[in-house]
C-alpha cells in the first residue's frame, strides 16, 4: 500500500471549516484514499473514503486531486469534539488484499473556541 | 446496526496470567480484524478472519497470542503468560468483503498488566 505524508499537529477555530491535507504521491490506480478519526480512548472511527471522485457524507468531505497524489479532509463547521487524531490511509481495494489497514502517525487537530 | 462491540473495557492482570478478549462484529460482516494500540502510536495489525478461516496473522503475533472465530461470527483473542509489554489497547473491527468497504471499530479493551 501507498505510504501517506500528514502534518503531525494543525489547530482549527471552532466554527470555522477545517481542511486536512494528505499526500500520496505514489498512489496506484487500484487503490482508495481512506480518512479514519481516533477520539481520546475510543476507536478509529470511519469518516470517508473515495477512489477518483470527490465524496462528501454527514461528517466531511474528501477532495482528491485529479492526480490522485494528494488529498484533503474537510470538516465543514469544527465543533470542540471533532478535537481527534485523523489518520489518511491508502490501501488497494481488491477483495484478495483483505482490506485491511496501515495506520500512519496522522494528524493531531486540536479545535479551539 | 448496533456497531462492533468488545468485551472487556478494561482488563487488569498479572504478569504470567492468561487474559481472552471478546468481539462482536456488525452481524453482517463477513471479515474481522484483531489490531494493538500502544501510547501514542497509530493501531498495528494484528490479524483476521474470513468467517471463520483466519487469513492472514502479523509477525507482532506471537506464539502466546491466539485468536479464533468458531461460527465466523464472534472472535475471541486470548494471551498466555502476559508480559508487561503486552499492556495495549486491543482493538477489534469488521467489514464485509466488498471491493473497497471500509473497517468499523469497536472501541477497544485496555489491558494493563501489572
Amino acid at each position: 500500500d501507498a505510504k501517506t505524508t500528514q502534518p503531525p499537529s494543525m489547530d482549527c477555530a471552532e466554527g470555522r471549516a477545517a481542511n486536512l491535507p494528505c499526500n500520496h504521491s505514489t498512489i496506484s490506480g487500484n487503490e482508495y484514499v481512506y480518512w479514519y478519526r481516533q477520539i481520546h480512548s475510543q476507536g478509529p472511527q470511519y469518516i470517508i473514503h473515495g477512489l477518483k471522485n470527490n465524496e462528501t457524507n454527514e461528517m466531511a468531505s474528501l477532495i482528491i486531486t485529479e492526480d490522485r497524489k494528494s488529498s484533503t479532509l474537510i470538516l465543514p463547521h469544527a465543533t470542540l469534539r471533532d478535537t481527534a487524531v485523523y489518520y489518511c490511509i491508502v490501501r488497494v481495494a481488491t477483495v484478495a488484499a483483505g482490506n485491511k489497514l496501515t495506520f500512519g502517525g496522522g494528524t493531531r487537530v486540536l479545535v479551539k473556541p | 446496526d448496533t456497531g462492533v462491540s468488545q468485551d472487556p473495557r478494561h482488563k487488569i492482570t498479572k504478569r504470567g496470567q492468561n487474559v481472552t478478549f471478546r468481539c462482536d462484529p456488525i452481524s453482517e460482516h463477513n471479515r474481522l480484524y484483531w489490531y494493538r494500540q500502544t501510547l501514542g502510536q497509530g493501531p498495528e495489525f494484528l490479524t483476521y478472519f474470513q468467517n471463520e478461516a483466519q487469513l492472514e496473522k502479523s509477525r507482532l503475533l506471537s506464539d502466546r497470542f491466539s485468536a479464533e472465530r468458531p461460527k465466523g461470527s464472534f472472535s475471541t483473542l486470548e494471551i498466555q503468560r502476559t508480559e508487561q509489554g503486552d499492556s495495549a489497547m486491543y482493538l477489534c473491527a469488521s467489514s464485509s468483503d466488498s471491493r473497497g468497504s471500509p473497517l468499523h471499530f469497536g472501541n477497544g479493551t485496555r489491558l494493563t498488566v501489572t
